[in-house]
């Protein structure tokens, strides 16, 4: 049983560019999250979503940034334009639904290096 | 103030020694409190989930959550040289914020041969 795979594990854009972060969760994890952890700080909440839907994005910085969950497929995160202060190490997280929906398996991280 | 406050070290022991790691926090509404381990490079893995006040404990590793004070604690015994890693504390309300989770800075620990 695989847990979260995430990829890139390592990518490098210039300022302007277009990252784009792919997460596939836990096989039968139906909840995913995306975290982000910029040097010296801890794990910051970004997004929450279930299968086609955003349940909460009050992490997510209001321009540049958004998320999405396919029915099919894997989740991703999207980041237009990219500045300098977006380098850091995304992390993706994934939840059984209901009772289990707080214990997180969180992938290996994407770490985004901006030029 | 940071909702949850972690000192981030570094902690340097030897191998044997009983660590002791620690956050405060802020919140009252925080009813569930988890400690996660996480490698150079590697993404958080869940060490402890607790609900509430108490103890729990799990081998090596013992969790202690002090509502009334805002104080959860991680001892490790009998320390190893693979415990050398950063310990993040997190916790969160529960209910609509299952999975939201807010973390700490972060301890770096290293156990010394």
């Amino acid at each position: 049983n695989a847990g979260v795979m995430q990829n890139p594990r390592h990518l490098v854009r210039r300022r302007g560019q277009e990252a784009r972060l792919r997460c596939s969760p836990v096989k039968g994890h139906s909840h995913v999250y995306w975290y982000r952890q910029l040097p010296e700080e801890g794990l910051k909440f970004m997004v929450y979503l279930q299968k086609e839907n955003i349940i909460d994005e009050s992490g997510m910085p209001k321009e540049r940034f958004s998320a999405e969950f396919p029915k099919e497929g894997p989740s991703i995160l999207r980041i237009q334009q990219v500045v300098r202060g977006d380098s850091a190490a995304y992390f993706c997280a994934s939840s059984p639904p209901v009772a289990g929906a707080n214990v997180l398996t969180f992938g290996a991280g994407s770490r985004l290096t901006v030029l | 103030q940071k909702e949850v406050e972690q000192d981030p070290g570094p902690l340097s022991v030897p191998e044997g020694a009983i660590v002791s790691l620690n956050c405060t926090y802020s919140n009252s509404a925080f009813q569930y409190f988890m400690w996660y381990r996480q490698y150079s490079r590697k993404g958080p893995e869940l060490l402890m989930y607790t609900y509430s006040s108490g103890n729990k404990e799990d081998g090596r590793f013992t969790a202690q959550v002090d509502k009334s004070s805002k104080y959860i604690s991680l001892f490790i015994r009998d320390s190893q040289p693979s415990d050398s890693a950063t310990y993040l504390c997190a916790m969160n309300a529960g209910g609509t914020s299952y999975g939201k989770l807010t973390f700490g800075q972060g301890t770096i620990l290293t156990v010394h041969p």
